[in-house]
């Protein structure tokens, strides 16, 4: 079992219509959480993380946290097709924190 | 303002060569990363640095050495370079392991035939 699981997609959703990626992630210690952005060729960026249980907005995005189901989201709202792109789910793992990164999940935003 | 810088950007090796990937942060960071992204595998770690003077295995070390050569800087050796090496490899920094935000050089593309 890898121990950070997403859905490889693509995740393809209209315009204007919001998208939710989905993590789970096996260490029931870990305690921090990240949503990276990479475009084809280029490099991860962070857009968000996440410490603690509930949601977290940031303009068009949020992230929730449930730590007893060991389960993070992403949430899109107003989706543009400049979002297409992988979004990768990133969790700080065991006593090190170790940053240990799910398989990402391809968004395809349809004008 | 540089950030993670990392050299070559690309790379063709035969089977069984040697060769050593560079990367270096002007962050100040305490922690560094080297992953590898395969298709449709995300990103895999291959070693960390939690600190200067410190290095752990990550997920998938087998074949490939580091150095934490100073606070700036974090090579990665492969001793005798295998087909099944072939992949991009990604720098990073953060301030701390896993619980900060890590920033990424441009990758290397590395090919061996």
């Amino acid at each position: 079992q890898k121990e950070v699981e997403q859905n490889s997609g693509p995740l393809s959703v209209p315009e204007g219509a919001i998208a939710s990626l989905n993590c789970t992630y096996s260490d029931r210690g870990s305690q921090s959480f990240f949503w990276y952005r990479q475009y084809s060729g280029k490099s991860p960026e962070l857009i968000m993380f996440i410490y603690s249980n509930g949601d977290k907005e940031d303009g068009r995005f949020t992230a929730q946290l449930n730590k007893a189901s060991q389960y993070v989201s992403l949430l899109i709202r107003d989706s543009q097709p400049s979002d297409s792109a992988t979004y990768l789910c990133a969790v700080g793992v065991g006593s090190s924190y170790k940053l240990i990164f799910g398989s990402g999940t391809r968004l395809l935003v349809r004008p | 303002n540089a950030g993670v810088t990392q050299t070559p950007k690309f790379q063709v090796l035969k089977t069984g060569q040697s060769m050593t990937l560079q990367c270096a942060q002007d962050m100040n960071h305490n922690s560094m990363y080297w992953y590898r992204q395969d298709p449709g595998m995300g990103l895999r770690l291959i070693y960390y640095s939690a600190s200067e003077g410190t290095t752990d295995k990550g997920e998938v070390p087998n074949g490939y050495n580091v150095s934490r050569l100073n606070k700036r800087e974090f090579s990665l050796r492969l001793e005798s370079a295998a087909p099944s090496q072939t992949s991009v490899y990604f720098c990073a920094s953060s301030a701390r392991t896993g619980d900060t935000e890590a920033f990424f050089g441009q990758g290397t593309r590395l090919t061996v035939v």
